[in-house]
């Protein structure tokens, strides 16, 4: 399973762009990558997931070079309510989810 | 929007006495998983099921821990003879696809505490 590094917090002003990046050195070939946030005392909430090049979706933009061994969370003009945990995951889909510690972004106002 | 549902919210327990968590999946999904979290760690994969069997767990589910489905819209974990350490938010979660890399709908989650 492909160890994922991301960064341990994040401070961000409100209306600015987050962009939060996931190291993944030994991705294997079949392995999409995914990201989850959560806040306090909720489950985890799918955000968005991509296999190369750039994805998005109404809440983010997932970026991914051309030798997928890092990849970008981006999004777009935070809100205090976008302060949570955002975990990246990577894996081919017959293995369960594998959360690490996360990034903890913190949005100020 | 269909979303998992999870009872009780917060269960308060003795040492040594059997929870069962109750969890109600998305209708049409047809995986189910159940997750722990201990308080200030990681989300842990616990076990995964389907077609009315395990398709997979962790080193975490030992034999005190068991799944069942119930009916049709039931998912339940039992926990036989809860320990300390069982304390944790318990996460239900489902797909609809195989996998684990498409998309997981998680409840929102029961706060075990073992006293």
């Amino acid at each position: 399973l492909a160890k994922t590094t991301q960064p341990i917090s994040m401070d961000s002003y409100e209306g600015q762009e987050v962009n939060i990046t996931c190291s993944h050195n030994n991705i294997a070939t079949n392995d999409y990558i995914t990201w989850y946030q959560q806040f306090p005392s909720q489950g985890p909430r799918f955000i968005i997931q991509g296999y190369k090049t750039k994805v998005t979706n109404e809440v983010a933009s997932l970026f991914i070079p051309a030798d997928r061994k890092s990849s970008t969370l981006s999004l777009p003009r935070v809100s205090l309510s976008d302060t949570a945990v955002y975990y990246c995951l990577v894996g081919d889909g017959n293995t369960p989810l594998v959360f690490g510690k996360g990034t903890r972004l913190s949005v100020i106002a | 929007e269909p979303e998992v549902t999870q009872t009780p919210s917060h269960q308060v327990t003795q040492m040594g006495q059997e929870v069962i968590l109750r969890c109600v999946p998305i209708s049409n999904h047809l995986y189910f998983y159940w997750y722990r979290q201990i308080l200030g760690q990681k989300v842990e994969f616990l076990v995964s099921f389907y077609n009315n069997e395990i398709s997979e767990k962790s080193e975490i589910f030992d034999d005190q821990f068991s799944v069942e489905r119930p009916d049709g819209s039931n998912f339940t974990l039992k926990i036989r003879s809860t320990k300390l350490e069982d304390s944790a938010m318990y996460f239900c979660a489902s797909s609809s696809l195989a996998g684990g890399w498409n998309e997981q709908f998680f409840g929102p989650g029961t706060r075990l505490t073992v006293l």
